[in-house]
């Protein structure tokens, strides 16, 4: 099994419809972080949680919201989805004890909105 | 503002043809830079750390250097499973410890 697992790997779904995208990990890394990921763009992040109590917004969190179930799960909704919301999304965990930075990314979510 | 600037976007190389990837960056106070190689349809894979101007580390054909506002990734004599996307990461200055802003990428494809 996977380290960094999301679900669902491809969604397509209508403009103003609500969509939850899930993630989990058996890392035991305390921090997790939704990134999106557009042609030109780059990698930019929405979300981050850094334990189950502490959610924070990143640059792009609007029209996003997250839940941080436990310490291995942290899921990404869209309340109300909208064509430019159209990406790849990618969860990530990492470890306090190794700095925070040597993230382990999950296989990503190709999330079409119509 | 905390900038990662990769270049070039896309590089074509020929097998056993050696070449660099630059990341350039502008924060204050590195607090580290970071590589990762990413696979068509998958999530990006951890390569290196590396924190101080002159440090260097290496991986099969690849090696990593960093100077005081640029690093860059060398590939000896590459191979077509070298083909992938490479990006570079910096920690966000002034940021939570754990956030990193990521560069747009090199997509470097290799012929055999």
């Amino acid at each position: 099994d996977a380290d960094v697992t999301q679900t669902p790997r491809n969604r397509i779904t209508k403009t103003g419809k609500r969509i939850m995208l899930e993630c989990s990990q058996t890392k035991g890394h305390d921090r997790m972080y939704w990134y999106r990921q557009d042609p030109g763009l780059g990698l930019r992040l929405i979300y981050y949680s850094f334990d189950v109590k502490d959610i924070n917004k990143g640059e792009i969190s609007d029209g996003y919201s997250v839940s941080r179930q436990a310490q291995a799960k942290f899921s990404l909704s869209l309340e109300s989805a909208i064509p430019n919301q159209t990406a790849l999304y990618f969860c990530a965990t990492s470890d306090r004890g190794t700095g925070g930075y040597g993230y382990t990314f999950g296989s990503g979510t190709r999330l079409t909105v119509v | 503002e905390d900038q990662v600037t990769q270049s070039p976007e896309a590089l074509r190389l020929q097998e056993g043809e050696s070449s660099s990837l630059n990341c350039s960056y502008t924060v204050s106070g590195l607090r580290g830079l970071f590589w990762y190689r990413q696979d068509p349809g998958k999530g990006p894979e951890f390569l290196f750390t590396l924190y101080s101007a002159g440090e260097e580390k290496e991986k099969e054909r690849l090696k990593a250097t960093l100077t005081k506002k640029e690093s860059f990734l060398h590939i000896t004599a590459p191979k077509p499973e070298d083909s992938a996307t490479y990006l570079c990461a910096v920690p966000y200055h002034g940021g939570s410890q754990g956030n990193l802003i990521f560069g747009k990428g090199t997509k470097l494809s290799v012929k055999p």
